[in-house]
Parts: C-alpha cells; structure tokens; sequence
C-alpha cells in the first residue's frame, strides 16, 4: 500500500514569490493534516480537513498561506507571498478518521532566500 | 506555551541496552499518547501510542509508561538496537473532544545507539 505522497520534497524560493505543495493521502483515508516543522521542533499544525471540509485552520496564518482538499482527496497548501520566516519543513499526514493513528509524508523542505 | 515537553534533546545509549525516552505534558485534557520515529529526511512514523484509560502498552522491544498523576509518559526500548538511532517525537491529543485528531508535539528527543 502506497503512504502519504508529497511533493515537491524540495524547494527554494525568493522571498514574496509563492509556493505551492502538493499531497495526496493514503485511499480510504478521510482525514489529512498539514503540520509545519521548524529546525529542532516537533511538527505544528496548521489546517486538517475531514473529507474536503477544513474542521480546524486555527493555525493557519490566512493573510498569506491557503489549502484546499477538492473532492476530499488531494491537498494543496499555497503560500503567497512568502517570507524567509516560512523557511521549514512542511508535512502532510492522513488518516482514516480522526480517532486513528495519522501516517506522514516525507515532507517538503522550504527554504525561501 | 509548550503543552508537550521532551527536556532532553539527546540520550546516547549502548546497544542491547535500555533506552528511556521521556515526555511531560501540563494539558490535563489530553487523553491519548503517542510516540513517532523520524529518520533524516523522512517523515515521522507511528510507532505507539496509549490511550489514557490505560498506563501500559507494549509492542515488541517498545513500551510506552503512562502516569496520569505526574502527567508523564515514557518509551523504552529493550534491547537497543543501531537502527533504533533516531528522534523521537511525543504527541498527544484529546480524543473526547472537538480537538479529535490535533496532535501536539513535542521538540523530539534524539536517540543515539552506539554499536
């Protein structure tokens, strides 16, 4: 069974240009996450979806980054404009609903210059 | 403010024998644990988890300690292997609420096991 597929797995950037990622979750899978990693920290969330409706963006910073999950499926997550504070590794993860284990991607590291 | 906390950012061990892993949490709330493993480069993988009806679960050469009253948990490792050589991440949520499926990291212990 294929995991959590992300991509790109690296990108660079200057500042204020966008950048989009992209993730596609494990079939059968309801729920996805994006979680963000700074150096030396555990992940953070940022937006998790069930199905195609986002159930909790409290962490997501509206002003410049934004997600869908069209049909339920695949996710995007864009940042526009970005900062060099945006610099880190940018994860994915999904599960079959929200009381299981999440399985991550392999991430996507950022670094905007 | 750190809700999940691994004070320690390394633990060096020999192999074949114990690693500790240890991570204090101050939300009460929190009722299931988990643990992750993450290689350079990967993302993290699930290893175990325990829910907080529970103060033990072990699966293999990994043991996950729940102490609800010191709000604490702990991975072993028995015996320690070189491929074992990793960070290691704590998470916990609270399952009995709307926050279902938000998991709040620690800052990840990183395990070393030496041949």
């Amino acid at each position: 069974e294929a995991g959590v597929v992300q991509s790109p797995r690296y990108k660079i950037i200057e500042k204020k240009q966008p950048v989009a990622f992209w993730c596609n979750p494990i079939s059968g899978h309801n729920t996805l996450y994006w979680y963000r990693q700074n150096l030396g920290q555990g992940p953070e969330l940022l937006i998790r979806y069930e199905n195609e409706e986002a159930v909790d963006d409290s962490q997501l910073p509206k002003d410049r980054f934004s997600a869908e999950r069209l049909k339920g499926v695949d996710s995007t997550l864009k940042i526009q404009p970005a900062e060099l504070g945006d610099s880190a590794v940018y994860l994915c993860a999904s599960s079959f609903d929200r009381f299981t284990e999440a399985f991550f991607g392999q991430g996507t590291r950022l670094t905007v210059v | 403010d750190q809700q999940v906390k691994q004070n320690s950012p390394s633990l060096s061990v020999q192999e074949g024998r114990i690693s500790i892993l240890n991570c204090d949490y101050t939300n009460s709330m929190f009722d299931y644990f988990l643990w992750y493993k993450k290689y350079p480069a990967e993302g993290p993988t699930f290893l175990i988890s325990i829910s907080s009806i529970k103060d033990k679960n072990e699966d293999g050469r990994f043991t996950v300690f729940l102490n609800k009253s010191a709000k604490h948990l702990s991975l072993h490792i028995v015996p320690s292997q070189p491929g074992d050589s990793a960070v290691y991440f704590c998470a916990a949520s609270e399952r009995g609420s709307g926050n279902t499926g938000k998991l709040i990291f620690g800052q990840g212990t990183t395990l070393q096991v030496k041949p």
